[in-house]
């Protein structure tokens, strides 16, 4: 099994600043099958980037996701207010599937 | 618009059995594979099972294999989970999600919003 870390647990920002958050995996992901999602207080997850990079439909260009093999980054530019929530990886490159244990990015 | 709509979750006691659905609409749900993942309280996110699109392939986690069993009926549009010998640990909030194709190994693209099952004597 795949496991997922992502650092750090609780990321304190201002609107306006730019957030870096980290998945690291156990193994490497195959294909870079590496997914991530947003999931706002008493709300579903959404998926906004998936295969790394790719920007899910209707995502703004202010989140980014790079890297691969066991490390994975995704990155928000410039945080709006509606952008403060938990973030979560996910590998789909092997089964099982795995998540992350989820990044909060809160309001400082 | 792509919709998922899960029901069926309820208070049980451990040993129970319960069925959970997901009914699909705004797009055809044979053309899709379906997984459904968990949340406990206050915790991450747990895949549970995926079921192919034509519903001959299954696959599940360690920790509910055994005891649940996914199935589909694309007539209906609906998802299925049957969880039997409930455990504490079960309790979760239960979603499905559609898997961007067929294979299990996939992203999930949309989501439903989840039915609470909890499990407690």
């Amino acid at each position: 099994e795949t496991v997922l870390t992502q650092s750090p647990g609780t990321l304190s920002l201002s609107p306006g600043e730019r957030a870096t958050l980290s998945c690291r995996a156990s193994q490497s992901v195959s294909g870079n099958q590496l997914a991530w999602y947003q999931q706002k207080v008493g709300q579903a997850p959404s998926l906004i980037i998936y295969d790394a990079s790719r920007r899910a439909t209707g995502v703004p260009p202010r989140f980014s996701g790079s890297g691969s093999g066991t490390e994975f980054t995704l990155t928000i530019s410039t945080l709006e207010p509606e952008d403060f929530a938990v973030y979560y990886c996910h590998q789909y490159g092997a089964s099982p599937l795995t998540f992350g244990g989820g990044t909060e990015v809160e309001i400082k | 618009e792509v919709q998922l709509m899960e029901s069926g979750g309820k208070l049980l006691q451990p040993g129970e059995s319960l069925g959970l659905s997901c009914e699909a609409s705004g797009f055809s749900l044979r053309n899709y594979g379906m997984t459904w993942v968990r949340q406990g309280p206050g915790k991450g996110l747990e895949w549970v099972s995926h079921i192919s699109g034509g519903g001959g392939a299954t696959y599940y986690g360690d920790s509910v294999k055994g005891r649940f069993t996914v199935s589909r009926d694309n007539s209906k549009n609906t998802l299925y989970l049957q969880m039997n010998n409930l455990r504490a640990e079960d309790t979760a909030v239960y979603y499905c999600a559609r898997s961007r194709t067929d294979s299990v190994l996939n992203d999930l693209d949309y989501w439903g919003q989840g039915t609470l099952v909890t499990v407690s004597s």
